[in-house]
């Protein structure tokens, strides 16, 4: 299994612009979240998924879209980039919850100029 | 809402030394409490959690935790530390499924 793998591993935008982070998991989760981590600073939860076609959101949405079409993926959309945006973006995975363990992905390092 | 405060932002440690990694959280209701390691570039990784049951409780690389509910803590320790435990350490509180609060880490790190 190849876990959790995120793409892309780095990314320059300029403010404005749009982009999609692209994360994939292999274990047949259930539940997907993405998290932003801000420098000397935990994660904080923008989205998660409970299943395919179900999304809601978490503590840091605005800024934010995703949708969940298939079991394995779940992308997250930026829309209008801005610099507060910059940040490392985490896609994880687990089985039913937030309980159980999470399985992180390597992480997106976004800048937005 | 549950919050969670990690009391030192860094710990220097000689190796083979004892570590202590501070957490506190605060929380109305019952709560579940985890720590995540994050080794550079990487993603997290879970160590341990506490759900209910015994208080003290067992993670992978000799690590472990005591939740203490009238101190609100959540403390990790470990006996002998390595110079492979130097990472970034985080503590997490959830008061329901979805909803988890990370604190802003502690960087461990165990010199030769």
């Amino acid at each position: 299994n190849a876990g959790v793998t995120q793409t892309p591993k780095f990314r320059i935008l300029k403010i404005g612009q749009s982009m999609t982070l692209q994360c994939t998991q292999d274990m047949n989760h259930n539940y997907m979240y993405w998290y932003r981590q801000d420098p000397g600073m935990g994660l904080k939860l923008i989205y998660y998924s409970v299943g395919a076609g179900i999304t809601d959101k978490g503590e840091v949405p605005n800024g934010y879209n995703v949708s969940r079409s298939t079991t394995e993926d779940f992308p997250l959309r930026l829309e209008l980039a801005a610099p507060s945006q910059t940040s490392v973006y985490f896609c994880a995975s687990s089985k039913q919850g937030i309980l159980e363990t999470q399985y992180f992905g390597p992480g997106t390092r976004l800048l937005v100029l | 809402a549950q919050s969670v405060t990690q009391l030192d932002s860094q710990v220097p440690v000689f190796e083979e030394a004892p570590v202590e990694l501070r957490c506190n959280y605060s929380s109305s209701v019952s709560v579940y409490l985890f720590w995540y390691v994050q080794y550079p570039n990487q993603g997290l990784q879970l160590l341990l959690k506490y759900l209910s049951g015994s208080t003290l409780v067992k993670g992978i690389n000799g690590f472990e935790a005591e939740f203490n509910k009238s101190q609100t803590s959540f403390h990790l320790r470990k006996p002998s530390v390595h110079i492979s435990d130097t990472a970034e350490y985080f503590c997490a509180v959830s008061e329901r499924n979805n909803d988890m609060r990370f604190g802003a880490g502690t960087r461990l790190t165990v010199k030769p």
